[in-house]
């Protein structure tokens, strides 16, 4: 596709269970960003994958939280032990290499995680 | 540290009418890259327009425009002839160009509504 997929669009799971989300970013770009959005606020950093390069993940809140990205593309998020305080908008975006494009990163349609 | 302020929370407009959105921002770079981008309650980030500091002339595309004020570290973006599909949450957003950097800062947004 042209833009970047999510999957799926809505979860909804039951505490303590694990739940895992996917990011389809546009072909070719080399960075990748996982946000996660709460209820009528901003965007709250997450991790960052860049190429082949180590993570950054000073972003994920504890440690029932880690991703991956396999072969620079396909990035899961994974939440372990779910906790109501983890439903959000989870918010996917990849961009071009360097300063392509102008910098701007490109947004997936998100994925609405409710934990009952 | 960089930071991005949007102190209105909430904004109405009448449709056919102009409104301004506002936004400032802290850096000590100079030179960056400034967004705003459009959330509907589709959920899907859409950039609506992008402005490199080191350009003094100001952004526009279509009835979006921009007033980038770089001493005073404000880029605030205006909208003409505002129509419904215009509502949505407005986030402003911030990049350094500097090698290495990758990091976005967002604002918290402001909810605009288009009254019919």
């Amino acid at each position: 596709g042209a833009g970047v997929s999510q999957s799926p669009s809505n979860k909804v799971t039951e505490k303590g269970k694990d739940v895992e989300l996917r990011c389809d970013p546009i072909s070719g770009h080399t960075a990748l960003y996982w946000y996660r959005q709460s209820l009528g606020q901003g965007l709250e950093f997450l991790i960052y994958f860049q190429g082949n390069s180590a993570p950054d993940k000073s972003g994920l809140p504890s440690d029932r939280f880690s991703a991956e990205r396999t072969g620079g593309s396909v990035s899961t998020l994974t939440i372990q032990r779910t906790q109501q305080e983890d439903s959000a908008v989870y918010l996917c975006a990849s961009r071009p290499p360097g300063l392509a494009g102008g910098g701007t990163q490109y947004f997936g349609p998100g994925t609405r995680l409710t934990v009952l | 540290a960089q930071t991005v302020t949007q102190s209105q929370p909430e904004m109405s407009v009448q449709e056919a009418e102009t409104v301004t959105l506002s936004c400032t921002y802290d850096t000590s770079e100079s030179d960056y890259y400034l967004f705003w981008y459009k959330q509907p309650p589709s959920r899907q980030m859409i950039l609506v327009i992008r402005q490199e500091a080191y350009k003094q002339q100001n952004a526009t595309e279509n009835r979006f425009s921009v007033n980038f004020q770089k001493a005073a570290k404000s880029f605030s973006l205006k909208i003409s002839d505002s129509q419904l599909g215009d509502a949505a949450m407005y986030f402003c957003a911030y990049r350094a160009t500097t090698s290495g950097t990758y990091k976005y800062i967002f604002g918290t947004g402001t909810r605009l509504k288009v009254l019919a």
